[in-house]
């Protein structure tokens, strides 16, 4: 089993939808949570971190369960602009520190 | 503000040459992460430093894949010699911190081994 899954997707949807994706993790010790956006041909860049009490900025709201261990990502109102592959990011300190990707989840929002 | 930069863009050269790839973090970041990303095994930690010394080298895949940091605006990613195998986009990220602090990536550094 990954340390970090994601359903790969891609996730087809129509201006204004809202969409959620989820990323699971195996490790407990795992302490930060983050989620970054990936442009076609360029880097990721943060979108938010995940903290336990939930935390929203603007149409996008992040969730953390720590019992089930996995995250959630929720965007409301979808633009075309969100079009683009969104990384879970995982930290966790084992030992010494490791941070684990997953493999990111894909979507396309359509006019 | 500058970002992390990192040379170069592109890279395209011949099974068994030597490559290095360049990067400056972030003035002011102490950690520093070399990351390399393929289709097929996504976004991979290859290395990380503190304060310029490395921390943990255990994504580093095989002994042909060096990293050297050798002051804290500059580090080096050398790969001798390269195979085809090594094609990829290799990232440089810098951060203030390992655990709760946010990683900036630069541009990344698209590697075509032939």
């Amino acid at each position: 089993r990954k340390e970090v899954e994601q359903d790969p997707g891609p996730f087809n949807v129509p201006e204004g939808a809202t969409v959620a994706f989820n990323c699971t993790y195996s490790n407990s010790a795992s302490q930060s949570f983050f989620w970054y956006r990936q442009d076609c041909r360029k880097e990721p860049k943060l979108l938010m971190s995940v903290y336990s009490s939930g935390n929203e900025d603007g149409r996008f709201t992040a969730q953390l369960n720590r019992a089930s261990q996995y995250i959630s990502l929720l965007i409301r109102d979808s633009k075309l602009s969100d079009s683009a592959t969104y990384l879970c990011v995982v930290n966790m300190r084992t030992g010494g520190f490791k941070t684990i990707f997953g493999a990111g989840t894909r979507l396309f929002v359509k006019a | 503000d500058a970002g992390v930069i990192q040379s170069p863009r592109h890279e395209v050269t011949e099974m068994g040459q030597e490559v290095t790839l360049r990067c400056k973090p972030i003035s002011g970041h102490d950690y520093l992460f070399w990351y390399r990303q393929t289709m097929m095994r996504g976004l991979e930690l290859l290395i990380y430093f503190n304060n310029n010394v490395p921390i943990d080298d255990s994504g580093m895949p095989e002994d042909r894949f060096s990293a050297k940091m050798p002051n804290a605006s500059f580090s080096t990613l050398k790969i001798q010699p390269s195979e085809p195998r090594d094609s990829a986009v290799y990232f440089c990220a810098s951060s203030g911190g390992p655990i709760i602090n946010e990683q900036f990536f630069g541009p990344g550094t698209r590697l075509t081994v032939l």
